[in-house]
Order: C-alpha cells, then sequence, then structure tokens
C-alpha cells in the first residue's frame, strides 16, 4: 500500500496567514494526487485534484503543487471558513489511501 | 445536480452484516464513474473500503476485501455495501462518494452526507 504522510497534522494560523500542508508518498504517484477540505460535523470537499487543477467552484486562494512523491496544499490568505481539517489521497494505485489529515485551526 | 444518499440501519450488532445502499440523483449509475463507498470512524481519519463500475468490476480494500461485497442495481440507480462479521472497530460515518474522470484518473467529486453505523 501507498502511505501518504502529511505535515503538520495540527496548525495553528490567523486570518490572512498563507499556509502549507505537505502530503508526502511512501513511492511515486506521478500526479495522482486529490486534496480534500472537510469542516466539523461536513462531508468531504474536493478541492484539487491531478495535484494542482483547482476543482470547479474552489476558491483561487487555493492552490495545489508536487509530483512524485512529495505534493502540497497552500491557501495565500486564510479566510474564516478555512478552518478546517484537509485530507490528501492517491489514486496512483489500489488500496486508495488518504493522509492522516491536517487540522487548521484559529490562532 | 448529482446527489448521492446512504441508507441503512444505525445500528448493527457485533457479528452481524452491516448493509448500506447509495441512492443516486441526477446521474446514471450506468455511466463512467466508479461509485465508492469510504468511512471515517468518531475523531480519525478517512478510510476507503472500496468501489464498484456499471459492468461490475470491483475493487476492494485488502484490509477489507475478506468481509466486503459491493453491488449494483440499475434498475434503482443505487449501489450496496455488505460488511460481513463487525466488530466495535467497525463503527464508522460510511460515506458512498462518485468517483468521476478528470484527465487521465477519476477523483471523488461527489460524496454523500454520510450515515453512521454504530456497531
Amino acid at each position: 500500500d501507498i502511505q501518504l504522510t502529511q505535515s503538520p497534522s495540527f496548525l495553528s494560523a490567523s486570518v490572512g496567514d498563507r499556509v502549507t500542508i505537505t502530503c508526502r508518498a511512501s513511492q511515486g504517484i506521478s500526479s495522482y494526487l486529490a486534496w480534500y477540505q472537510q469542516k466539523p460535523g461536513k462531508v468531504p470537499n474536493l478541492l484539487i485534484y491531478a495535484a494542482s487543477t483547482l476543482q470547479s467552484g474552489v476558491p483561487s486562494r487555493f492552490s495545489g503543487s508536487g509530483s512524485g512523491t512529495e505534493f502540497t496544499l497552500t491557501i495565500s490568505s486564510l479566510q474564516p471558513e478555512d478552518f478546517a481539517t484537509y485530507y490528501c489521497q492517491q489514486l496512483s494505485s489500489y488500496p486508495l489511501t488518504f493522509g492522516g489529515g491536517t487540522k487548521v485551526e484559529i490562532k | 445536480q448529482v446527489q448521492l444518499q446512504e441508507s441503512g440501519p444505525g445500528l448493527v450488532k457485533p457479528s452481524g452484516t452491516l448493509s448500506l445502499a447509495c441512492v443516486v440523483s441526477g446521474d446514471s449509475i450506468s455511466s463512467n464513474h466508479w461509485w465508492n463507498w469510504i468511512r471515517q470512524p468518531p475523531g480519525k481519519g478517512l478510510e476507503w473500503i472500496g468501489e464498484i463500475y456499471h459492468s461490475g468490476s470491483t475493487n476492494y480494500n485488502p484490509s477489507l476485501k475478506s468481509r466486503v461485497t459491493i453491488s449494483l442495481d440499475q434498475s434503482k440507480n443505487q449501489f450496496s455495501l455488505k460488511l460481513s462479521s463487525v466488530t466495535a472497530a467497525d463503527t464508522a460515518i460510511y460515506y458512498c462518494a462518485r468517483r468521476a474522470p478528470r484527465g487521465s484518473a477519476y477523483y471523488m467529486d461527489v460524496w454523500g452526507k454520510g450515515t453512521t453505523v454504530t456497531v
């Protein structure tokens, strides 16, 4: 199985901050990576697919980059509605796997 | 728009079988998508269970494969999950999701609201 390691697992930040979350894969996955946002009690929401393509309707302050084994999700200017848990997912090979999540909280 | 809705018992006895259905509206289950099940134990992360294509082809997580069956009912435009020999470790929110083509891969772009199952 491909393991995805997210860092940090917890992040405290202020509105307006630039935030970067890293996802490292245990083996190369090309660009077959997605990022999801999950707010408490809500359903995961697809933000980015193919490592860097913004899903329709997602604000442009979100961006993704990387390929192979290292990926990043960046929020250019954190907004109040962005406080949530973020997960990466690889779709390169079965079983599909998720990272452990990064919880972004208000400082 | 496309909507997925899970249904099924919220309480299952240990050693019993968990059975859930996911009704798809706004899309055909016969379209070029994979139909997935994912779960999330209380306060924990996401775990992929498995998926099915309209041809009947399935992929399962090896960690659950011996206990999982995913099937589809095209007449009802729905797909289902059965998980046998459940234990307390199977207590989770169970989500169904559509995996749709985006370029050269398929991504989970629509999710059901989830249903909580307690063992």
